[in-house]
Formats: C-alpha cells, structure tokens, sequence
C-alpha cells in the first residue's frame, strides 16, 4: 500500500539535545512538507521541498534544519535552538504540478523533559 | 494579514442541522483549494477538493467564489460524527507550497 509513514510516533527529548523526525513516502510524490501543531491551534509550515536537494523555509524555520538526498524521505531536525520544541509534528506529501491535496502521516509528538 | 483565514468557531450545533464555514485566502495567485478533517490528536485527512464550479460529496458541498477569494463548506443533515476540525487548505502551485487555515471547531449535539 502507498503511503506516508512517520516515525517515530512518540519522542521524548531532553534539552540541550537534537532529535531527528522520520519522515519516508512511497506515494512518488515530488513536494514534501513538514508542519508544527500546537494544541489547539492550526498547522504552521517549518520547511518544504519541491524536488530533491532543494527546500524553502516555511513560516517558522527557526531551530529546525530538513534535508532532502531522496525523494522518499524528507527528516525534520529540532535542534536545541528550537527554545520550545513540545509539539505534534507532521510530515505531508503531495504532487505539486496537478494540484492534489496533501497527505498526511501520522504525526510524531516530541515533548521536551 | 495571515494568508488563509478561518473562523476558529467553535461552532456548537444540533444534530441534523446546517452549518457553513467560510474560508478566505489573501493571495489570488492561488491555484488549487481543499478541505480538510482533523479529529483530535490525529493527522489532517483530505475531506474534499473545491471547484470553482463547486462540487457536491453526500452531505457535504464545497464552493470558491475567486472573485471574492473565500471558499466554503456547507454540511446538511449534521451527525455526531461530523464533530471535528475542519481545515481550510490553499495550493500555490506556482511555489508548490500548502497552506493551511487555522481551522474551525465544529461540535454537533444530540
């Protein structure tokens, strides 16, 4: 089955440290994204990538860093300058050039202890 | 201005009734436009796409006003099960970057 799968669903990360968010499509979809839900609130876009070994900062980039070597995968890093990492993290994926909608994976919650 | 606005709600309403959510979106740019469900504490699901012609899904029917740039969702003869968060969703196709609005409370009582 085509899907998008994140891993892994619950992290937990003491401060100071760097944590890395999985992220891996088989949908062969060329954009992918990375969205922050705080509770409560909408999504926000941290990073974005159209094509391999390109992506754009999205509205809140700030303490985090993405990369994108393959077209399948697509990690998230919160670093520790990200001064407020606690949050439900998504990783959507979708095919830019006809306009269809983003799917999602299942989300990963990072808590800070 | 954010680019895409929504009513935060909640909206509060008997089950059976009729309830409409209005969308707007600041950049006419704007290629493509959806809707989204999310329950709580689960991933944004694609509810339906929106049409400038407007499309029709069961209960539920979508609309874009380009002119007017907002988008609408209109869901009759309400369930329990429409209790969720429903998601404003704008395609730039040109930028390949999705936007999402902050979403709308909706809880339907028996």
């Amino acid at each position: 089955d085509g899907g998008i799968t994140q891993s892994p669903k619950y992290l937990f990360r003491k401060e100071g440290q760097n944590v890395t968010l999985s992220c891996e499509q088989n949908l062969n979809h060329d954009a992918m994204y990375w969205y922050r839900q705080d509770p409560g609130q909408g999504l926000r876009l941290i990073y974005y990538s159209q094509i391999v070994n390109d992506f754009q900062k999205g509205d809140i980039a700030e303490g985090y860093s993405v990369s994108r070597e393959k077209k399948e995968s697509f990690p998230l890093t919160v670093t520790s300058a990200q001064k407020n990492p606690t949050a439900f993290y998504l990783c959507a994926s979708s095919k830019w050039d006809r306009g269809f909608g983003a799917f999602f994976g299942q989300g990963t919650r990072l808590t800070v202890v | 201005r954010k680019e895409v606005e929504q009513d935060p709600g909640p909206f509060n309403v008997p089950e059976g009734a009729t309830v409409a959510f209005n969308c707007t979106y600041s950049n006419s740019a704007s290629q493509s436009f959806f809707w989204y469900r999310q329950d709580c504490r689960k991933e944004p699901k694609l509810l339906m796409s929106v049409y400038s012609s407007g499309n029709e899904d069961g209960r539920f029917t979508a609309q874009l006003n380009r002119a007017s740039q907002y988008i609408s969702l209109l869901i009759r003869d309400s369930k329990l099960s429409d209790s969720a968060t429903y998601l404003c969703v704008v395609l730039y196709s040109s930028a390949s970057k999705i936007i999402f609005g902050s979403g709308t409370r909706l809880s339907i009582r028996p």
